[in-house]
C-alpha cells in the first residue's frame, strides 16, 4: 500500500527554524518531493531527494532516510510569507504520478 | 506563469450536470497528470496520460474520464456531478528524463451546488 504521514498543523515565529516531518510507506520508492502551496494556489516545487542525506537550498533544506522511510523539510529564518501548506510527496517510479500527504499547514507569526 | 494552462479558473454548476476541464501542458512536455484536491483530503491522483495514451489511473471515479489529444492538451470530463465533487482540480505536466517534479497549473475550482 501507499501511505504518507505528516503533521496537520504547525506554528512558529518569524526568524525561527521549523522542521516538518514526513514518514512514508510506498510500494516501490524512487524519491521524495516537497512542495509549498499557498491557499487556493498551485503547489510549487521546493526540493527533491532520491539519495539519503541533506539537500540544502537557501533557507530550505530537505533530508531523506530511505531505510527509515523518513524525510523532513527544514525552514530557517522564517518569514511571514512562509505561512503556507507544505506537501510531502513520494514517487515510486520516475515519470509516474506522485502520492501526496495531506499537507502540513504552517502558520508563522510575528 | 508556470507554463501549464488550465481553464476555466472557476466553475459553478448544479448537481447532475457534466463539465469539462482543460489543461495545456508546458511546451514540449508529453505527460499530463490530473489531481483532485478537496478540503478534507490532500492532492489525490486521478489519471496520467503520456503522449496521448493513458498510463496510470488513481482514485478516479467511473463518472470521470479524461483524454489527451494529438496536440497534447488534455481534458477531464466530470459527469453526474455530486456535491462532493466540489474541489480544486489541478493538472501537472512533465517532460521525459530528468524532469521528475512536474509543474502544476493554477487549477480549476469546481463548485457543485
Amino acid at each position: 500500500g501507499q501511505n504518507i504521514d505528516q503533521p496537520t498543523e504547525m506554528t512558529a515565529t518569524e526568524g525561527a527554524i521549523v522542521q516538518i516531518n514526513c514518514t512514508y510507506q510506498t510500494s516501490g520508492f524512487n524519491g521524495l518531493f516537497w512542495y509549498q502551496q499557498h491557499a487556493g494556489e498551485a503547489p510549487t516545487f521546493l526540493s527533491y531527494n532520491v539519495l539519503d542525506g541533506l539537500e540544502e537550498k537557501g533557507r530550505f533544506s530537505s533530508f531523506l532516510s530511505r531505510s527509515k522511510g523518513y524525510s523532513y523539510l527544514l525552514l530557517k529564518e522564517l518569514q511571514m510569507k512562509d505561512s503556507a501548506s507544505y506537501l510531502c510527496a513520494a514517487s515510486h517510479q520516475a515519470g509516474t504520478a506522485l502520492i501526496f500527504g495531506k499537507g502540513t499547514t504552517l502558520s508563522v507569526s510575528s | 506563469d508556470s507554463g501549464v494552462t488550465q481553464t476555466p479558473k472557476h466553475l459553478i454548476t448544479a448537481t447532475g450536470q457534466r463539465v469539462t476541464l482543460r489543461c495545456s501542458p508546458r511546451s514540449g512536455d508529453l505527460s499530463v497528470y490530473w489531481y483532485q484536491q478537496s478540503l478534507d483530503q490532500g492532492l489525490q491522483f486521478l489519471i496520467h496520460y503520456y503522449n496521448g495514451e493513458e498510463r496510470a489511473k488513481g482514485n478516479i471515479l467511473e463518472r470521470f474520464s479524461a483524454q489527451q489529444f494529438p496536440d497534447l492538451h488534455s481534458e477531464l470530463n466530470l459527469s453526474s456531478l455530486e456535491l462532493g465533487d466540489s474541489a480544486l482540480y489541478f493538472c501537472a505536466s512533465s517532460g521525459a528524463g530528468t524532469d521528475l517534479k512536474g509543474t502544476f497549473g493554477s487549477g480549476t475550482r469546481l463548485t457543485v451546488v
